[in-house]
Formats: C-alpha cells, structure tokens, sequence
C-alpha cells in the first residue's frame, strides 16, 4: 500500500545552517506530496505541496521537489533560524477514490542560537 | 486566520468510559477528518465525512468510534468505550474541496489518555 518514510530524528543544527530532511513515499499512480508543520502547543499547518513530477513546493524559505525517479520529496532551507524549531510531517495525498492523507512518523527539528 | 480549534486539549478517562472530542472546522469548509497519533508513531487517518455522512473510514474506525456533525459548527468524535490503546493525540482537519490540492487545515489536537 502507499506509505511514506520520514529520517529518524531529533535534527540539531545552529543558526543559519542548512536543513535536510529526507522523505521518500511508495505509491500507485501520481500521489501529491506535503510537508506539514508543527510548532509547540499547535496543530499541524501546510508548509509546502507539489501535486506532480518535478514540481517544486517552497514556502518561508524551505523548498521540496517532487522527484517521481526516486520517490522521494526532501525538505530543505538553506539558513535555518531558532524559529523553525518543529516537527515536520511528509505527507502523500492520492486523490483518485481518497482524500484521506498518509504521513510520516515526523523529524522533530531543533536550531540553537 | 480562520482556524479549526478543538476542546478539550488533554482529555482524561478511565478504560471503559465514554469520551467525547470536540472540534470545530473553517465556518466554510464542507470536508471534514479525524486523525490520531500514537506517541512516537505515524499520524493516522481514521475517518472523512462529508454531506452529513462517512466517507471512507480506516479499519481503526470500529463501531466503538462514531462521528457526528450536531450542529452547523461543531464536528465530534466519540469513542463509546475506551481501551488503553487508545490513548493518542486526536487531531480535526477540515477541508474547502475534496479534489485537487487537498489542503486540509488541521486543529492543535486533544491529547487523550486512558488509564
């Protein structure tokens, strides 16, 4: 079935370093693909789409293409700031007969001053 | 911003008893969710709803949980007898259209913990 695979974290970077985090999905046909957001004591919150083959979803600085060859849709912000402290969610949408959305476990991302 | 909020935050209960989540979605959406997460695991779907009725449930979504729209504002979810596993962090999502880009705006969820 479809799933998605988030890496483990916490990710702990320092101010102004580049963020990876990687997300690779498996699924039929053309799935869209998210990256959601949580800050403390919120709920989740869209960061970025893409809804087909190397699109490009990017928002607040983070950026994610959607590459079909390897499945996979990584985060990425070139200067991450203590206010991007998170957890970020990689999720995949399917369309077709479902609306419902399958996410990753999360990647609790850290950034110290 | 429009938001969906739920109520209560930290729910509270003992194995067995009745608990009620409270939700309520953007004033114009139509499309309506229930996830949950278990500590330290996946967010999960459990149930859409849609014109007053189920749209597709996941096999989580047993006949202990049920889903209700009482009023023009509020969207609920009751679980009829809560077992230890079903402590988990229950979000709302709602939705303005089921097609295309899919961008449900989700609550800051109910932390639900069954003793």
């Amino acid at each position: 079935g479809n799933s998605v695979t988030q890496m483990e974290g916490p990710v702990t970077l320092s101010e102004e370093a580049f963020l990876t985090i990687n997300c690779t999905y498996t699924a039929t046909g053309y799935p869209s693909l998210f990256w959601y957001v949580q800050y403390p004591g919120e709920g989740l919150q869209l960061l970025l789409k893409a809804t087909k083959a190397d699109d490009k979803g990017s928002n607040k600085g983070f950026e994610a293409t959607y590459r079909k060859e390897t499945t996979s849709f990584h985060l990425e912000k070139g200067s991450v700031q203590v206010s991007d402290s998170a957890v970020y969610f990689c999720a995949l949408g399917h369309g077709a007969n479902t609306d419902k959305l399958i996410f990753g476990t999360g990647t609790r991302l850290q950034v110290f001053p | 911003e429009p938001e969906v909020t739920q109520t209560p935050s930290h729910q509270v209960t003992q194995m067995g008893q009745e608990v009620i989540l409270r939700c309520v979605p953007i004033s114009n959406h139509l499309y309506f969710y229930w996830y949950r997460q278990i500590l330290g695991q996946k967010v999960e779907f459990l149930v859409s709803f849609y014109n007053n009725e189920i749209s597709e449930k996941s096999e989580i979504f047993d006949d202990q949980f049920s889903v209700e729209r009482p009023d023009g504002s509020n969207f609920t979810l009751k679980i009829r007898s809560t077992k230890l596993e079903d402590s988990a962090m229950y979000f709302c999502a709602s939705s303005a259209s089921q097609v295309g880009s899919f961008e449900q705006y989700f609550g800051p969820g109910t932390r639900l913990t069954v003793t």
